[in-house]
């Protein structure tokens, strides 16, 4: 079975730093993608980031980027200029060929203005 | 093009309630999937339905709770008998048919808040 993992419960950043994000997984499947979830206050799951796990190259999406350590099964994310409206839990996901998501437990995020 | 819409947003229920809970996915998807994300943990995997069919319930609690796609209609995730543990949100997601090899996005409804007195 895959499992998740965020050992972090929470993280603080102050506004316009950059703040990263860990995250492991344990698979035994060699096809699979990885997930940054975002939920806000209003509870609405928001895809930020997704990675194949063929593609070598670390996704990206303006001020969001992962760095995928397949090896090492690691996936952490990396938030830049870090903004009031990035405060959020955040949870990271795996699916395979299953089609199910397993989520980690999240992290809540804050920014410090 | 709307995107998931789930009713009713919060629902309150005694013990020994049912709860009925639909979800109406995004126009053109075929796939259903069921999450429940209890107080201060990540969502967890419930059930994976297509049109008329069950495809993967392996993460639903062997009793009280089912779940339908009916041809017509929305997906319900039914919950008989409800207890206070059963209190959580019920998230449903929902993506196009699969096309051969590959992942197709889930696109998640905002949620349905379910509160056992």
């Amino acid at each position: 079975a895959q499992t998740v993992t965020q050992s972090q419960p929470e993280m603080s950043v102050q506004e316009a730093e950059t703040v990263t994000l860990s995250c492991t997984y344990d698979t035994s499947e060699s096809d699979y993608y990885l997930f940054w979830y975002k939920q806000p206050p209003s509870r609405q799951m928001i895809l930020v980031i997704r990675q194949e796990a063929y593609k070598q190259q670390n996704a990206t999406e303006n001020r969001f980027s992962v760095n995928f350590q397949k090896a090492a099964k690691s996936f952490s994310l990396k938030i830049s200029d870090s903004q009031l409206g990035d405060a959020a839990m955040y949870f990271c996901a795996y699916t395979g060929a299953n089609s199910k998501l397993t989520f980690g437990k999240g992290i809540t995020l804050s920014v410090r203005p | 093009n709307a995107g998931v819409m789930q009713n009713p947003r919060h629902l309150v229920r005694r013990r020994g309630q049912e709860a009925r809970l639909r979800c109406s996915p995004m126009k053109g998807h075929s796939h259903v999937y069921w999450y429940r994300q209890l107080p201060e943990e990540g969502l967890k995997f419930m059930v994976y339905l297509q049109k008329e069919n069950i495809i993967d319930e392996s993460g639903m609690p062997k009793e009280r709770f089912s779940a339908e796609f009916p041809k017509e209609g929305p997906s319900i995730l039914r919950i008989q008998q409800v207890v206070r543990g059963d209190s959580a949100a019920y998230f449903c997601a929902s993506s196009p048919s699969l096309a051969g090899a590959g992942y197709n996005e889930q696109f998640f409804g905002p949620g349905t808040r379910l509160t056992v007195l």
